[in-house]
């Protein structure tokens, strides 16, 4: 079955405490993407891969990273986690970028920074 | 910065009506998106259209470009319970390579 699996899809943590959210597909696409969705907001992209060992910033990187070492996992790394980074996160992945490539994405991942 | 973004920001009809719900957007795009998220889900691909099309069907969806006053609707028909959702749309911009989501509207259909 095609899917995107987030792990974990729930996280309760305290400010500073290094986190990392997996992020794999089993689809074999060349584009995958981090956003965050709060209230009033939509979702905001923090980060996206055209490839593997290429990522680039979305709208909302600060306090991000990620890493791209291989096509199917796309990791998303809060090194120093604060209150603000509170929110649901969602990854997703498509066949190559735009171009009209439908997104596909995991259940999402429900952060708590305390 | 936020490219599309939806109105009306919640939506509550009875079962059988119609629902529309409208996206703007600031600059030109190449492809517009519909996407659906069921509560605190994540988002399923709706339909797509493209910048050189007006309008486009799928099932009980309908959707609608003007890329002269920068906006598209959804229109579901004969609504159902199960329609219950939040909807967005998602542009992308020129390099394909970002996407832009509006805060959605929240489709409320009462049985």
């Amino acid at each position: 079955e095609a899917q995107v699996t987030q792990n974990p899809r729930y996280l309760i943590t305290v400010t500073g405490k290094k986190l990392t959210v997996t992020c794999s597909q089993n689809m074999n696409h060349e584009y995958m993407s981090w956003y965050r969705q709060d209230p009033g907001l939509g979702l905001r992209q923090i980060y996206y891969s055209m490839n593997v060992e290429v990522t680039d910033k979305g709208d909302v990187p600060e306090g991000y990273k990620v890493s791209r070492k291989e096509k199917r996992n796309f990791p998303l790394i809060l090194e120093s986690p604060s209150p603000n980074q509170t929110s649901l996160y969602f990854c997703a992945s498509s066949l190559s970028g735009g171009r009209g490539n439908i997104q596909y994405f995991g259940a999402g991942t429900r952060l708590s920074v305390l | 910065s936020q490219q599309g973004e939806e109105d009306p920001q919640a939506l509550s009809i009875q079962e059988g009506e119609n629902a529309t719900m409208n996206c703007s957007y600031k600059t030109s795009i190449n492809n517009l998106q519909w996407y659906r998220q069921n509560s605190g889900r994540g988002l399923v691909h709706l339909i797509l259209i493209r910048s050189n099309e007006r309008e486009k069907h799928s099932g009980r969806l309908r959707v609608t470009l003007d890329t002269s006053k920068k906006s598209s609707s959804l229109l579901i028909t004969a609504s159902r319970a199960a329609d219950t959702a939040s909807y967005f749309c998602a542009t992308d911009d020129d390099n394909f390579n970002k996407f832009y989501f509006g805060s959605g509207t929240k489709l409320n259909v009462k049985p």
